[in-house]
Protein backbone atom coordinates (compact mmCIF):
# COMPACT_ATOMS: atom_id res chain seq x y z
CA UNK A 1 0.00 0.00 0.00
CA UNK A 2 0.78 3.20 -0.57
CA UNK A 3 2.49 5.63 2.13
CA UNK A 4 1.01 8.70 1.38
CA UNK A 5 -2.41 8.67 -0.53
CA UNK A 6 -4.51 11.19 -2.10
CA UNK A 7 -8.04 11.30 -3.08
CA UNK A 8 -9.39 12.23 -5.74
CA UNK A 9 -6.88 11.48 -7.80
CA UNK A 10 -8.59 13.49 -10.49
CA UNK A 11 -11.48 16.31 -10.20
CA UNK A 12 -13.39 18.61 -12.38
CA UNK A 13 -15.44 21.34 -10.96
CA UNK A 14 -17.15 24.74 -11.76
CA UNK A 15 -16.23 28.23 -10.57
CA UNK A 16 -17.56 28.75 -7.51
CA UNK A 17 -18.11 25.74 -6.18
CA UNK A 18 -16.51 24.29 -2.80
CA UNK A 19 -13.41 21.65 -3.22
CA UNK A 20 -11.78 19.28 -0.41
CA UNK A 21 -8.77 17.42 -1.43
CA UNK A 22 -7.69 14.55 0.87
CA UNK A 23 -4.71 13.46 2.53
CA UNK A 24 -3.71 10.34 4.12
CA UNK A 25 -0.49 8.98 5.36
CA UNK A 26 0.60 5.38 6.93
CA UNK A 27 4.38 7.14 7.37
CA UNK A 28 4.01 7.99 11.01
CA UNK A 29 5.65 11.43 9.87
CA UNK A 30 4.38 14.80 12.35
CA UNK A 31 4.97 17.06 9.03
CA UNK A 32 2.50 17.37 6.54
CA UNK A 33 2.69 19.68 3.63
CA UNK A 34 0.47 21.01 0.35
CA UNK A 35 2.11 22.29 -3.10
CA UNK A 36 0.65 22.94 -6.13
CA UNK A 37 2.35 22.15 -9.66
CA UNK A 38 1.86 24.44 -12.53
CA UNK A 39 4.13 24.01 -16.01
CA UNK A 40 6.91 26.58 -15.72
CA UNK A 41 6.14 27.31 -12.44
CA UNK A 42 7.57 24.71 -10.70
CA UNK A 43 6.16 23.17 -7.06
CA UNK A 44 4.73 26.15 -4.84
CA UNK A 45 4.33 25.14 -1.01
CA UNK A 46 0.42 26.59 -0.27
CA UNK A 47 0.08 25.66 3.34
CA UNK A 48 2.48 23.32 6.03
CA UNK A 49 1.58 21.76 8.92
CA UNK A 50 4.05 20.29 11.48
CA UNK A 51 2.00 18.94 14.13
CA UNK A 52 -1.61 18.15 14.39
CA UNK A 53 -1.78 21.44 16.18
CA UNK A 54 0.70 23.65 14.20
CA UNK A 55 -1.14 24.79 10.72
CA UNK A 56 1.57 27.55 8.55
CA UNK A 57 0.66 29.68 5.74
CA UNK A 58 3.26 28.69 2.51
CA UNK A 59 4.03 30.95 0.05
CA UNK A 60 0.28 31.11 -2.49
CA UNK A 61 -2.27 30.63 0.57
CA UNK A 62 -4.73 32.75 -0.46
CA UNK A 63 -8.00 30.95 -1.78
CA UNK A 64 -7.13 28.00 -0.08
CA UNK A 65 -7.44 26.58 3.73
CA UNK A 66 -6.75 23.12 5.36
CA UNK A 67 -7.70 21.57 8.07
CA UNK A 68 -5.58 18.56 10.34
CA UNK A 69 -7.44 16.24 11.60
CA UNK A 70 -5.22 14.16 12.98
CA UNK A 71 -1.47 13.32 12.73
CA UNK A 72 -2.79 10.98 9.22
CA UNK A 73 -4.53 13.14 7.62
CA UNK A 74 -4.53 16.91 6.08
CA UNK A 75 -7.26 18.30 4.36
CA UNK A 76 -7.07 21.25 1.60
CA UNK A 77 -10.19 23.10 0.88
CA UNK A 78 -10.53 25.50 -1.94
CA UNK A 79 -13.73 28.06 -0.85
CA UNK A 80 -14.58 29.11 -3.70
CA UNK A 81 -12.96 27.78 -7.35
CA UNK A 82 -11.26 29.77 -9.56
CA UNK A 83 -9.86 28.95 -13.22
CA UNK A 84 -6.63 29.98 -12.33
CA UNK A 85 -6.47 27.21 -9.48
CA UNK A 86 -6.76 24.36 -11.94
CA UNK A 87 -3.44 22.45 -11.43
CA UNK A 88 -1.39 19.43 -10.03
CA UNK A 89 -2.05 19.23 -6.35
CA UNK A 90 0.33 17.35 -3.74
CA UNK A 91 0.43 16.45 -0.62
CA UNK A 92 3.67 15.41 1.01
CA UNK A 93 5.20 14.61 4.65
CA UNK A 94 8.75 14.49 6.05
CA UNK A 95 10.51 13.57 8.81
CA UNK A 96 13.77 15.64 10.25
CA UNK A 97 15.07 12.76 11.89
CA UNK A 98 14.18 10.04 9.12
CA UNK A 99 17.38 8.28 7.61
CA UNK A 100 17.37 9.88 4.38
CA UNK A 101 18.57 13.25 6.46
CA UNK A 102 17.41 16.65 6.21
CA UNK A 103 13.72 17.21 5.65
CA UNK A 104 13.29 14.68 2.68
CA UNK A 105 9.90 14.86 1.41
CA UNK A 106 7.60 12.18 0.36
CA UNK A 107 5.06 12.78 -2.18
CA UNK A 108 1.78 11.63 -2.94
CA UNK A 109 0.31 10.58 -6.48
CA UNK A 110 -1.44 14.30 -6.89
CA UNK A 111 -4.46 15.21 -7.59
CA UNK A 112 -5.62 16.75 -11.07
CA UNK A 113 -7.98 19.52 -10.27
CA UNK A 114 -9.60 21.46 -13.56
CA UNK A 115 -12.13 24.35 -12.51
CA UNK A 116 -14.07 24.97 -15.43
CA UNK B 1 15.12 35.64 -0.88
CA UNK B 2 16.51 32.55 -1.16
CA UNK B 3 16.21 30.84 -4.41
CA UNK B 4 17.18 27.95 -6.53
CA UNK B 5 17.60 27.69 -10.30
CA UNK B 6 17.72 24.65 -12.57
CA UNK B 7 18.82 26.65 -15.87
CA UNK B 8 17.74 23.76 -18.37
CA UNK B 9 14.46 23.33 -18.68
CA UNK B 10 14.84 20.45 -20.72
CA UNK B 11 17.89 18.30 -22.07
CA UNK B 12 19.09 15.87 -24.40
CA UNK B 13 21.43 13.39 -24.35
CA UNK B 14 22.21 10.02 -26.33
CA UNK B 15 22.02 6.56 -24.30
CA UNK B 16 25.21 5.53 -22.80
CA UNK B 17 26.67 9.07 -22.13
CA UNK B 18 26.57 10.68 -18.85
CA UNK B 19 24.00 13.11 -18.25
CA UNK B 20 24.59 16.59 -16.10
CA UNK B 21 22.10 18.39 -14.63
CA UNK B 22 23.39 22.31 -12.68
CA UNK B 23 21.11 23.55 -10.00
CA UNK B 24 22.21 27.16 -8.62
CA UNK B 25 21.46 28.65 -5.50
CA UNK B 26 21.10 32.29 -4.33
CA UNK B 27 21.73 34.16 -1.01
CA UNK B 28 23.23 31.95 2.03
CA UNK B 29 24.49 28.20 1.29
CA UNK B 30 21.67 25.66 2.77
CA UNK B 31 22.72 23.52 4.95
CA UNK B 32 22.08 20.20 2.36
CA UNK B 33 20.78 19.95 -1.20
CA UNK B 34 18.56 17.62 -2.25
CA UNK B 35 17.76 15.82 -6.39
CA UNK B 36 14.28 14.26 -6.46
CA UNK B 37 13.13 12.30 -9.74
CA UNK B 38 9.31 13.34 -10.92
CA UNK B 39 8.00 11.06 -13.89
CA UNK B 40 4.72 12.61 -15.62
CA UNK B 41 2.08 12.34 -13.87
CA UNK B 42 3.33 11.25 -10.48
CA UNK B 43 4.65 12.79 -7.26
CA UNK B 44 8.20 13.55 -7.64
CA UNK B 45 10.52 10.53 -5.55
CA UNK B 46 13.69 11.59 -3.54
CA UNK B 47 16.92 10.52 -4.62
CA UNK B 48 20.34 12.46 -3.18
CA UNK B 49 20.77 14.14 0.05
CA UNK B 50 24.00 16.24 0.22
CA UNK B 51 25.62 18.53 2.65
CA UNK B 52 27.27 21.69 2.77
CA UNK B 53 30.47 20.07 3.99
CA UNK B 54 30.34 16.87 2.03
CA UNK B 55 31.65 17.96 -1.89
CA UNK B 56 30.40 14.83 -3.91
CA UNK B 57 27.73 12.15 -2.67
CA UNK B 58 27.28 8.52 -4.94
CA UNK B 59 24.52 6.29 -5.33
CA UNK B 60 25.21 3.87 -8.26
CA UNK B 61 24.84 5.69 -11.35
CA UNK B 62 24.07 8.79 -9.59
CA UNK B 63 26.87 11.59 -8.74
CA UNK B 64 25.82 14.66 -6.90
CA UNK B 65 27.98 17.77 -6.12
CA UNK B 66 27.76 20.86 -3.89
CA UNK B 67 30.12 23.76 -4.30
CA UNK B 68 29.71 26.20 -2.30
CA UNK B 69 31.72 28.75 -3.85
CA UNK B 70 30.49 28.86 -7.02
CA UNK B 71 26.94 27.99 -5.04
CA UNK B 72 26.12 25.34 -7.62
CA UNK B 73 25.36 21.61 -7.26
CA UNK B 74 25.58 19.31 -10.70
CA UNK B 75 23.73 16.16 -10.67
CA UNK B 76 25.22 13.76 -13.01
CA UNK B 77 23.92 10.42 -14.42
CA UNK B 78 26.26 8.49 -15.77
CA UNK B 79 25.82 5.13 -18.69
CA UNK B 80 22.32 7.21 -19.08
CA UNK B 81 19.48 5.22 -19.67
CA UNK B 82 16.37 5.62 -21.66
CA UNK B 83 14.19 4.76 -18.22
CA UNK B 84 16.50 7.53 -16.82
CA UNK B 85 13.71 10.46 -18.61
CA UNK B 86 12.14 12.29 -16.50
CA UNK B 87 12.35 15.77 -15.03
CA UNK B 88 14.52 16.09 -11.88
CA UNK B 89 14.03 18.75 -9.20
CA UNK B 90 16.99 20.13 -7.09
CA UNK B 91 15.40 21.83 -3.65
CA UNK B 92 17.07 23.36 -1.09
CA UNK B 93 16.69 23.17 2.32
CA UNK B 94 15.20 26.82 3.29
CA UNK B 95 14.94 29.11 6.51
CA UNK B 96 11.98 28.09 8.84
CA UNK B 97 12.33 24.40 8.10
CA UNK B 98 11.03 24.86 4.98
CA UNK B 99 12.55 23.22 1.69
CA UNK B 100 12.55 25.32 -1.38
CA UNK B 101 12.36 23.45 -4.79
CA UNK B 102 13.72 24.79 -8.15
CA UNK B 103 11.42 24.45 -11.38
CA UNK B 104 12.81 21.20 -12.59
CA UNK B 105 15.09 19.87 -15.77
CA UNK B 106 13.53 17.38 -18.10
CA UNK B 107 15.54 15.46 -19.44
CA UNK B 108 15.42 12.94 -22.61
CA UNK B 109 18.02 9.59 -22.70
CA UNK B 110 17.65 8.91 -26.57
CA UNK B 111 18.17 5.61 -28.00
Amino acid sequence: DADVTQTPRNRITKTGKRIMLECSQTKGHDRMYWYRQDPGLGLRLIYYSFDVKDINKGEISDGYSVSRQAQAKFSLSLESAIPNQTALYFCATSDPQGRAGGDTQYFGPGTRLTVL
Amino acid sequence: SQKIEQNSEALNIQEGKTATLTCNYTNYSPAYLQWYRQDPGRGPVFLLLIRENEKEKRKERLKVTFDTTLKQSLFHITASQPADSATYLCARAGRDDKIIFGKGTRLHILP
